[in-house]
């Protein structure tokens, strides 16, 4: 349905340590999958996002992957730092200028 | 660049009080949204616009939520009466649609407080 699955809900990693999380989906018309950032207090804040005809995106320590078959997508943290402790949201939407379906959100501790 | 702007930024009031959250889009941006964020059910969409018009209220918890959009740089979303499970922290986002899959932009939001 509309819902999108996130996993896990919490996440504690060293410092330096890669961080991955997965979402999965089921409304196959779903063609763009931004990954949001949320500190404390703070807005949601874009990091990276990726459209269905792409199948990885990698920005510096982060990156992307969309498997449209299997209907999941993850993010990928790699050399994690203490600053990269926040909540992220994944979502997902069919067309543009239509609302995102957000995850519950994952919560990353990095520790030094 | 300024960005989605949105005031007050808290706002703590007593039940059955009316309240009037405030958004600024980013200029340009055809496409508003507005977002409610607790705890126990994580980022919500209550509403949103397209070139002004409301295309998808039905997140709207019932008839004490309105929104308005009046034109393409502000828009209000009220309630009232108010009450306390209305506590939480309301997101405006904007975009540009129409071109594609363009991704969305938050404000710092409002932190509401209905005692």
């Amino acid at each position: 349905g509309e819902n999108v699955e996130q996993h896990p809900s919490t996440l504690s990693v060293q410092e330096g340590d890669s961080a991955v999380i997965k979402c999965t989906y089921s409304d196959s018309a779903s063609n763009y999958f931004p990954w949001y950032k949320q500190e404390l207090g703070k807005r949601p804040q874009l990091i990276i996002d990726i459209r269905s005809n792409v199948g990885e995106k990698k920005d510096q320590r982060i990156a992307v992957t969309l498997n449209k078959t299997a209907k999941h997508f993850s993010l990928h943290i790699t050399e994690t730092q203490p600053e990269d402790s926040a909540v992220y949201f994944c979502a997902r939407h069919r067309q543009a200028g239509t609302a995102l379906i957000f995850g519950k959100g994952t919560t990353l501790s990095v520790s030094s | 660049d300024a960005g989605v702007i949105q005031s007050p930024r808290h706002e703590v009031t007593e039940m059955g009080q009316e309240v009037t959250l405030r958004c600024k889009p980013i200029s340009g941006h055809n496409s508003l949204f507005w977002y409610r964020q607790t705890m126990m059910r994580g980022l919500e969409l209550l509403i949103y616009f397209n070139n002004n018009v409301p295309i998808d209220d039905s997140g709207m918890p019932e008839d004490r939520f309105s929104a308005k959009m009046p034109n393409a740089s502000f828009s209000t979303l009220k309630i009232q009466p108010s009450e306390p499970r209305d506590s939480a922290v309301y997101f405006c986002a904007s975009s540009l649609s129409g071109q594609g899959n363009q991704p969305q932009h938050f404000g710092d939001g409002t932190r509401l407080s209905i005692l």
